[in-house]
């Protein structure tokens, strides 16, 4: 079965505790992203991936790292967090293709929190 | 950044009746696709129009998009409880494709 799969799917941490948050998929594709979702504010991008080694930022990429060592791995890893990092992400993958990335198919959510 | 705004934000309707979101963006797109939430849970996506085309359908979904007004309008015909999501569309820029913005949203409610 196609999936992306996000791991943990909850997690409660304390401040400054480093966390990663993984994400596989088994489509082979080339484009994974994180995304973070808050009311009101939609999903929102943290970082994205073309490709193995090719990361980039997304638009609210402070406070996280991530790595793409293997196709199928896009890990966030969260070095010092804070409570404003508290939220739900998600991690997504899609075929990028010649014209623009095709369909996403998203993971399940991991809803953070931070104290 | 190139964030759509879906219109309404909510939107509540009987079984049966239509329901019409809408969205705009900002810039120039490669394809505009709209994705649907189940509370709190993962998104999945409903159809993806190129920006060459005008209207695509997939069952009970209509989607428009109009990029001479950088718009796009999502309609559920005969819509069923079970629609009851939220919507949103997400926009793939046409000289950065390997973004996938998304919008706040539109929350469907629709009762029995």
């Amino acid at each position: 079965e196609a999936q992306v799969t996000q791991n943990p799917r909850y997690l409660i941490t304390v401040t400054g505790k480093k966390l990663t948050v993984t994400c596989s998929q088994n489509m082979n594709h080339e484009y994974m992203s994180w995304y973070r979702q808050d009311p009101g504010l939609g999903l929102r991008q943290i970082y994205y991936s073309m490709n193995v080694e090719v990361t980039d930022k997304g638009d609210v990429p402070e406070g996280y790292k991530v790595s793409r060592k293997e196709k199928r791995n896009f890990p966030l890893i969260l070095e010092s967090p804070s409570p404003n990092q508290t939220s739900l992400y998600f991690c997504a993958s899609s075929q990028g293709t010649g014209i623009g990335i095709a369909e996403a198919f998203f993971g399940q959510g991991t809803r953070l929190t931070v104290v | 950044s190139q964030q759509g705004e879906e219109d309404p934000q909510a939107l509540s309707i009987q079984e049966g009746e239509n329901a019409t979101m809408n969205c705009s963006y900002k810039t120039s797109i490669n394809n505009l696709q709209w994705y649907r939430q189940n509370s709190g849970r993962g998104l999945v996506h409903l159809i993806l129009i190129r920006s060459n085309e005008r209207e695509k359908h997939s069952g009970r979904l209509r989607v428009t998009l109009d990029t001479s007004k950088k718009s796009s309008s999502l309609l559920i015909t005969a819509s069923r409880a079970a629609d009851t999501a939220s919507y949103f569309c997400a926009t793939v820029s046409f000289t950065g494709f390997q973004k996938l913005v998304f919008g706040t949203g539109t929350r469907l409610l629709v009762s029995p």
